[in-house]
């Protein structure tokens, strides 16, 4: 089952503007991770924030969390073609049980960075 | 350099065939993951596996088959069963979880595409 969902499912924008996706997701988490695919690669770690955190920072990037309404987003800021990417949120479902899994992703959102 | 190495990176397949997908890590990390995308969707678990001599079942083992023999070693077959097997297969690792923590961070190939002839 996937959690997460992201939206929107494309986004195409100027270089030097920022990029804003969200990721809803319906169960309790421990943490919400953030990653990266550039086509045909493998997934790259972006940022991971816990579910006692609001907001967090890594250089460029700026995730929000809220447990309440059960979404985050990420903000790419001043955005480069070097940004041109799928982006997936990933959840940790809290744990329940034997045979339960971990991190489930949705489907991502496929950002176009036009130079 | 740390990190998890999978192989082949493109594989054909004739129908009934059963293929074996290599994925090595030397990042001394408990927990290993398959799993399986498809064009313009997310990724879906296939098998997981959080300590050596013991795998899971994720979302879509149906037609695939894991064995964890060794640490640093996640191979994933893809059987005759699986009526569908093209597709895209990233192999992750990451620290194990406990029974009331959280994952962190998985760390992936770059993937090996399947591609049934």
């Amino acid at each position: 089952s996937q959690q997460g969902e992201e939206d929107p499912q494309a986004l195409s924008i100027q270089e030097g503007e920022n990029a804003t996706m969200n990721c809803s997701y319906k169960t309790s988490i421990n943490n919400l991770q953030w990653y990266r695919q550039n086509s045909g690669r493998g997934l790259v770690h972006l940022i991971l924030i816990r579910s006692n955190e609001r907001e967090k920072h890594s250089g460029r990037l700026r995730v929000t969390l809220d447990t309440s309404k059960k979404s985050s987003s990420l903000l790419i800021t001043a955005s480069r073609a070097a940004d041109t990417a799928s982006y997936f949120c990933a959840t940790d479902a809290v744990y329940s049980g034997a045979g339960s899994y971990q991190l489930t992703f949705g489907k991502g959102t496929k950002l176009s960075v036009i130079p | 350099d740390g990190g998890i190495t999978q192989s082949p990176k493109y594989l054909f397949r004739k129908e009934g065939q059963n293929v074996t997908l290599s994925c090595e890590q030397n990042l001394n990390h408990d927990a290993m993951y398959w799993y399986r995308q498809d064009p313009g969707q997310g990724l879906r678990l296939i098998y997981y596996s959080q300590i050596v001599n013991d795998f899971q079942k994720g979302d879509i083992a149906e037609g695939y088959s894991v064995s964890r023999e060794k640490k640093e070693s996640f191979p994933l077959t893809v059987t005759s069963a699986q009526k569908n097997p093209t597709a895209f297969y990233l192999c992750a690792s990451s620290l194990r979880r406990t029974s009331g923590g959280s994952t962190g961070e998985l760390f992936f190939g770059e993937g090996s595409r399947l591609t049934v002839l």
